[in-house]
């Protein structure tokens, strides 16, 4: 039973535009929630997260939304640089520490 | 930022044999790790919590008697795939978490084992 899902594959956007990566969970008893940027063959490498008890979190061109009530975050990266265009994947943690992962978003930023 | 190490990177092995993937934190004390294996194209799934010293929790449907796992000291979880067949063949991770001074959580991520069973 997929926890976390992220139901977009892929995702292509214009260099300079707004790219919008969603992500929904099930368990209403996750803590934390966090993005990985992925590429092939390697680790995910932290992104940003964002805590159960709050609503946004900003880290420069990266902004995270919550909202808890639909089970729902999205990560925002603006604007969008070629160098962004990886795998995506938003993970959600327990207060076991253990994480869950969504199945990824590849997002493809154009020139 | 705090480094885990992963070794080996890739390894090829033949049908029936053991493999074991060695799990490092380089610059803390981890006395949790944890291990997931990837799919083409799907999702990170997590296998099992690794705590040091102590038995390993293993998730629904992960074969504990396959996939062994040893945390004997607190920078170092092994992953032992036994009697390992074709679709064994995977991309493995583990992660090591800490929990920081300020509200900011992080897991870091090992960078991977290409297991390639033939």
């Amino acid at each position: 039973d997929q926890q976390v899902k992220q139901n977009s594959p892929s995702l292509s956007v214009q260099e300079g535009r707004i790219s919008i990566l969603n992500c929904d969970y099930t368990n209403s008893m996750f803590d934390y929630f966090l993005w990985y940027k992925k590429y092939p063959a390697e680790g995910p490498t932290f992104l940003i997260s964002i805590s159960s008890i709050k609503d946004k979190n900003e880290d420069g061109r990266f902004t995270v939304f919550l909202n808890k009530s639909a089970k729902h975050l999205s990560l925002h990266i603006v604007p969008s640089q070629p160098g962004d265009s990886a795998v995506y994947f938003c993970a959600a943690k327990n207060t076991g520490n253990q994480f869950y992962f969504g199945t990824g978003t590849s997002l493809t930023v154009i020139p | 930022g705090a480094v885990v190490s992963q070794h080996p990177s890739r390894v090829i092995c033949k049908s029936g044999t053991s493999v074991k993937i060695e799990c490092r934190s380089l610059d803390f004390q981890a006395t949790t790790m944890f291990w997931y294996r990837q799919f083409p194209k799907q999702s990170l799934m997590l296998m099992a919590t690794s705590n040091e010293g102590s038995k390993a929790t293993y998730e629904q449907g992960v074969e504990k008697d396959k996939f062994l796992i040893n945390h004997a000291s607190l920078t170092l979880s092994t992953l032992t795939v036994t009697s390992a067949h074709p679709e064994d063949s995977s991309f493995y991770i583990c992660s090591a978490f800490i929990r920081g001074g300020s509200v900011r959580t992080e897991a870091f991520f090992g960078q991977g084992t290409r297991l390639t069973v033939v």
